[in-house]
């Protein structure tokens, strides 16, 4: 099946800790993005890329940060610097050229303890 | 900047009664418009996408939504609403040119039965 996985579907920090989230697609896609999203709020930008070995913020970075050493795999890094770290978090793909409709993985949603 | 407006934070509409749910957009230049949908605690699935031609756009499950130039909008539509309609609702835009989606901030669909 092609698609977009993510894991663990549901995590569990300590305050002070650095997790990683994982987001692994097989659809060739060129670009990944990460969102945040929180009750009421939809869907925040957290960093993107387009290309393997670049990435961009988007509108809340601070507090993660992401690699893209593969063209199929884009984790994600909630550093202890994120202060309000609970929520649920979306990755998404897209194709290059294409129309920009994005596929979304099932997310994975991070409790701090 | 791009922007989308859902301004219903919920709908609730009986079983077999139309149903819409509404979006503006503020983009420049020609938008790329998408309708996604959520269900509890999974990631969004592609509803359908409007990117030129006829205004009226067919997607999936029987929904459809109708862009409007003039009015900026880009309401979602179904005319014979079912319970398992039932879900998140979150429109998007992005410009032609832009690789990033805007969301908004989601319409909570409730069909009653």
């Amino acid at each position: 099946d092609g698609g977009i996985t993510q894991s663990p579907k549901y995590l569990f920090r300590k305050e002070g800790q650095n997790v990683t989230l994982s987001c692994e697609q097989n659809l060739n896609h060129d670009a990944m993005y990460w969102y945040r999203q929180d009750p009421g709020q939809g869907l925040r930008l957290i960093y993107y890329s387009q290309i393997v070995n670049d990435f961009q913020k988007g509108d809340i970075a601070e507090g993660y940060s992401v690699s893209r050493e593969k063209k199929e795999s884009f984790p994600l890094t909630v550093t202890s610097a994120q202060k309000n770290p609970t929520a649920f978090y979306l990755c998404a793909s897209t194709l290059a050229g294409g129309p920009g409709e994005q596929f979304f993985g099932p997310g994975t949603r991070l409790t701090v303890l | 900047a791009q922007s989308v407006a859902q301004p219903e934070d919920q709908v609730n509409v009986a079983e077999g009664n139309p149903l819409t749910v509404k979006c503006t957009y503020s983009v420049s230049g020609n938008p790329y418009l998408f309708w996604y949908v959520q269900y509890p605690n999974r990631g969004l699935q592609f509803l359908l996408k409007y990117i030129t031609g006829d205004n009226l756009v067919k997607g999936s499950y029987g929904f459809e939504a109708e862009f409007n130039k003039s009015q900026t909008s880009f309401h979602l539509k179904k005319p014979s609403a079912l319970v398992s309609d039932s879900a998140l609702y979150f429109c998007a835009a992005r410009e032609g040119s832009a690789r990033q989606l805007t969301f908004g901030s989601g319409t909570q669909l409730t069909v009653l039965p």
